[in-house]
Order: C-alpha cells, then structure tokens, then sequence
C-alpha cells in the first residue's frame, strides 16, 4: 500500500514568488495535516483539514494557505516567500477512531523548499 | 497551552550500550503521547505510542517507552543500541480532545549518535 506522498521533494524559490506543494494521504484517510521543520527543530503545526473543512491552523501569517480535495488530497500555498520560509514541509495524514480520535498521523517523505 | 520538552538535544553513546531519551510534557487536558524517529533528509516515522491502558510501550527496532503521569514523561529507552539508530528522535502529544485531535505538537528532538 502507498504511504503519503508528496511532491515535489525539492525545490527552488526566490525571495517574492509563490509555492505550491503537493499531498496525497493513505488511502482511507479523510485527514491530512501540513507542518513546517526548520532545520535543527522540532515540525510546527500549520494547518488540519479534515472532510475538506479546515479544523485547526497554527501561528503562521496569511501568507500560509491550504485546501483539501474531494479526493482528499490537499495543496499547501506560500505566497510572497521569504528567506525564513526555507524548510522542510511535512504533510501527515491519520484517520479517526469512532470516538472522532485521531489516533496515529503518517507522515510522508517532506518537501524541502529552498528561498534564495 | 501544551508544551513537550526533550532534555537532551544530543545523547552521544556506544554500540550495544542502554540509552534513555527523555521527554516531559504539560498540558491543561489529556494527551496521546508519540515518539518518532527521523532519518538524515527523511520524513517521521512512528516508533511508538501511548493512548490508554498499559503504561509501559512497546514499539519497533527494540525501543519501548513508559508514560508516567504524576511526573508528566514519556521517557523513551532501549537496552542496547545499534549503529543504525543514530537518528533525530521527536516525543510528540496529541490533545484528547472530539474533532480537535490530530495536532502534534512536537519537542526539540534528541540527537542520538551512535558510536562503534
């Protein structure tokens, strides 16, 4: 069975430009969560989608977006990069016991943005 | 707020030797308690996790962790350490709480470095 996937794995910016990065959950998984990892610390929380609603957002500015598809699937945009945005972007997908419990995230292999 | 402290950033140790990776936690509601692993340019992958019953866990490559509540750890150990598992270690918690699980709020990480 596929884990998560993500695309593209590496990526070049400048200053100014937008990003747009790519995630596909396992299948069966209605929830898809993005977090940030700069390097040499611990992933921050950026955005949970669940049933294509949003359902939780972290401290970043509205320069962060996100959505997710009808196939579950979910896009993360960054507009107007900046330095401090060059990380490793990790998207992580769970599903939900019958409590609504989200009891395991999966995380897949991480986009690692570069802004120059 | 929720907060996870790992206390050591970096845990130096020989082949075959025991380690100890220690985390604490704070946090007003219940939590699921999650220790990952992540290899060099790679995403996380689960090791472990603590949801109820049993306060002592069990998970892959040999590791096993205990939650103890009064102290609010979740300290992660193994008997005798391989080469292979030098890594970055992230002790992470989850709130217990309907329709609003599944953000992972993640400590510093442990840098474990093994050495032959």
């Amino acid at each position: 069975d596929a884990g998560v996937t993500q695309s593209p794995t590496h990526l070049i910016k400048t200053r100014g430009q937008q990003v747009t990065l790519r995630c596909s959950p396992i299948s069966g998984h209605k929830s898809v969560s993005w977090y940030q990892q700069v390097l040499g610390q611990g992933p921050q929380f950026i955005f949970q989608y669940y049933e294509k609603e949003e359902r939780g957002r972290g401290n970043f500015p509205d320069r962060f977006s996100a959505r997710q598809f009808p196939n579950y699937s979910s896009e993360l945009n960054v507009n107007a990069l900046l330095l401090g945005d060059s990380a490793l972007y990790l998207c992580a997908s769970s599903s939900r016991d019958l409590t609504g419990l989200n009891t395991e995230a999966f995380f897949g292999q991480g986009t690692r943005l570069t802004v120059v | 707020a929720q907060s996870v402290t790992q206390l050591d950033s970096q845990v130096p140790v020989f082949e075959e030797a025991p380690v100890e990776l220690r985390c604490n936690y704070s946090s007003s509601v219940s939590v699921y308690l999650f220790w990952y692993v992540q290899y060099p340019n790679q995403g996380l992958q689960l090791l472990l996790k603590y949801l109820s019953g049993s306060t002592l866990v069990k998970g892959i490559n040999g590791f096993e962790a205990e939650f103890n509540k009064s102290q609010t750890s979740f300290h992660l150990r193994k008997p005798s350490v391989h080469i292979s598992d030098t890594a970055e270690y992230f002790c992470a918690v989850s709130l217990m709480i309907y329709n609003q699980g599944g953000k992972l709020i993640f400590g510093q990480g442990t840098e474990l470095s093994v050495k032959p």
